[in-house]
Parts: structure tokens; C-alpha cells; sequence
């Protein structure tokens, strides 16, 4: 157990709707990270937060946003979905100085765009 | 650009060690080399990491060659719970602390035998 949580766990939806994930990072941890992980793409980095503001984007879509709330709790937008949206989303939690900002993941959504 | 290269697949028997190589011949000085992996669809593991020193924890040790162009992971004493997807990764650390989002490749597909 890392000690990142991610909710839900699988979350099932049709094209076109629009969900939000939820990731809270381990406790004292500033940063999080959203993954995306697909059959097609591997695992890709889409967004790093960093003490509620944004610090790095990587393959995210316009599609997509992200925010993390003052409780460092972080949400993942997903809108206008479509079928290759279907991924596990994996969020990860790290903290300055802490073991030289080592990363751990949760475990993850399973998203199915039907 | 995972800008690492590791074999797609290796064997290994249960109790064994697992020699785990990766290239990384472009690395820069700052660059970190990093270990995660990843049992089926779980979230992915952080192993152990290092800039130049060996390092070793209590689930790996991490060899790096003096020039840096590459590493070795060891898992001592192999278990079937090993069999994993195991991921070498390079990541630049920010001079002021914190780091960019992870840049995974494809990966090792260690299986470990009976």
C-alpha cells in the first residue's frame, strides 16, 4: 500500500459524458502526478501539480483538466469522452526533499468509454 | 522518447537472481536513473534509484557503470511474486527540488519460473 488512494475504482460511462477522477496523496506529500496508462500508449504522463498549483503538463488533452485543492487532494476532468479515453488513470503523490522526490502511484481508475 | 533501452522480455528461476540491464547512454549529469515496476495492472512499484553510487534497499540492488551509460537492477533472491513489467527511467531533478513527470518506455517483462 503506497499510500496514494484514487477514486472510483472503475468507473464505466459513454461517449461524449464527462467524469472526474479523484486522487488524495500520501499525507505531507505537495506534489501529484496524473498518468495515463492505455494498450496503445503505454503509460503516459498528462499533468504534474505542485502544492495546488500547476508545475508540468505532459501529453494532456484539451479534453482534459486538472486542479488540486487545498487539502492537496487533486481531481482529474475527463470531457467530451471518447471510445480511446479508455485507460487506467493512475495518480502519484511525491515530496520535496523526501527520498529525492520519489513518486508513488496509486492504484489507480479503470476508465471503459462505451 | 523513453530514452532508455531495455531488453522487451526475460527468464528467471525462482530463487535465483535477476540481472535487470538498462542503457541509458545519453544521460546527463543530473539525471537520475530510477526503478518502478509494475505487477499486472496495478499501480506502478517504486523499486530503488541512484545518480552515479551503487545503491541497494531492501528490495534491490542498483549497479551503475562508472561512465553512467548504464545500470543494472538485482533482485537477490527471486520470488514468483517478482514477475512484474519492470521499468527504467531517467529523471532530471530541479535544482530548487522536485521533478518532472516520469517518462516510461516498454519495459521488462521479467517472468520468474517455478
Amino acid at each position: 500500500d503506497s499510500g496514494v488512494t484514487q477514486t472510483p475504482k472503475h468507473l464505466i460511462t459513454a461517449t461524449g459524458q464527462r467524469v472526474t477522477l479523484r486522487c488524495s496523496p500520501r499525507s505531507g506529500d505537495l506534489s501529484v502526478y496524473w498518468y495515463q496508462q492505455s494498450l496503445d500508449q503505454g503509460l503516459q504522463f498528462l499533468i504534474q501539480y505542485y502544492n495546488g498549483e500547476e508545475r508540468a503538463k505532459g501529453n494532456i488533452l484539451e479534453r482534459f483538466s486538472a486542479q488540486q485543492f487545498p487539502d492537496l487532494h487533486s481531481e482529474l476532468n475527463l470531457s467530451s469522452l471518447e471510445l480511446g479515453d479508455s485507460a487506467l488513470y493512475f495518480c502519484a503523490s511525491s515530496a520535496p526533499g523526501r527520498q529525492r522526490d520519489t513518486q508513488y502511484f496509486g492504484p489507480g481508475t479503470r476508465l471503459t468509454v462505451l | 522518447d523513453a530514452k532508455t533501452t531495455q531488453p522487451p522480455s526475460m527468464d528467471c528461476a525462482e530463487g535465483r537472481a535477476a540481472n535487470l540491464p538498462c542503457n541509458h547512454s545519453t544521460i546527463s549529469g543530473n539525471e537520475y536513473v530510477y526503478w518502478y515496476r509494475q505487477i499486472h495492472s496495478q499501480g506502478p512499484q517504486y523499486i530503488i534509484h541512484g545518480l552515479k553510487n551503487n545503491e541497494t534497499n531492501e528490495m534491490a540492488s542498483l549497479i551503475i557503470t562508472e561512465d553512467r551509460k548504464s545500470s543494472t537492477l538485482i533482485l537477490p533472491h527471486a520470488t514468483l511474486r517478482d514477475t512484474a513489467v519492470y521499468y527504467c527511467i531517467r529523471l532530471t531533478m530541479y535544482s530548487g527540488g522536485g521533478a518532472d513527470g516520469l517518462t516510461f518506455g516498454k519495459g521488462t517483462h521479467l517472468i520468474i519460473q517455478p
